[in-house]
């Protein structure tokens, strides 16, 4: 079936230190991936997206690239700050008649000043 | 503002007291959905909604009904809630053309079932 392994949490890191959360997944045919972001007491919030294999996201200094060979999905991010204190969430979809986001189960990090 | 609004964004209830709760989007989005979050679990798919009187099951549809009599509304039904259908809610709705594969979540819904 397809499925996201993310990372398990939470990942404490100070301020300026380097980011990298894991995400591999499992899917039949060839699905969108993305990272959503959600703040505390909020929604999630889309960070980034790849549609197809070697596709890089980007978004507020946050990266990942659509790795085919390898089946993952690595967020990262250079210099990370308090206020990305947040839960992570890699998810693909294969944007069929459902549109259903398969989620992973989701990665706490928490950035100390 | 373009957004997607939940209604109640708190709420404890008792066993067996039927509960709705409300989602709208000002977007004219067609596709709107509900998720349910859990710990360790991460979210999952409830019910789905293509269109105006459209609507399918998700991955975990036993407890819950929806209906999609308006665009803008996607209300979550629950006739008869258990504890197991504590949990935080989001409903999200997707757009056309370049938006097609985004969803938009809505802030969550809190429920507690005693």
């Amino acid at each position: 079936g397809n499925s996201v392994t993310q990372m398990e949490g939470p990942v404490t890191l100070s301020e300026e230190a380097f980011l990298t959360i894991n995400c591999t997944y499992t899917a039949t045919g060839y699905p969108s991936l993305f990272w959503y972001v959600q703040y505390p007491g909020e929604g999630l919030q889309l960070l980034l997206k790849a549609t197809k294999a070697d596709d890089k996201g980007s978004n507020k200094g946050f990266e990942a690239t659509y790795r085919k060979e390898t089946t993952s999905f690595h967020l990262e991010k250079g210099s990370v700050q308090v206020s990305d204190s947040a839960v992570y969430f890699c998810a693909l979809s294969l944007m069929d008649s459902s549109y259903k986001l398969i989620f992973g189960s989701g990665t706490r990090l928490l950035v100390r000043p | 503002e373009a957004q997607v609004t939940q209604n109640p964004r708190y709420l404890i209830t008792v066993t067996g007291k039927k509960l709705t709760v409300t989602c709208s989007q000002n977007m004219n989005h067609e596709y709107m959905s509900w998720y349910r979050q859990d710990p360790g679990l991460g979210l999952r798919q409830i019910y789905y909604s293509m269109n105006v009187e459209v609507t399918d099951k998700g991955d975990v549809p036993e407890g819950y009904k929806v209906s999609r009599k308006e665009k803008r509304n996607f209300p979550l039904i629950l006739e008869s809630p258990s504890p197991n259908q504590t949990s935080l809610y989001f409903c999200a709705s997707r757009g056309q053309g370049a938006g097609a594969n985004v969803l938009t979540f809505g802030a969550g819904s809190r429920l507690t079932v005693l």
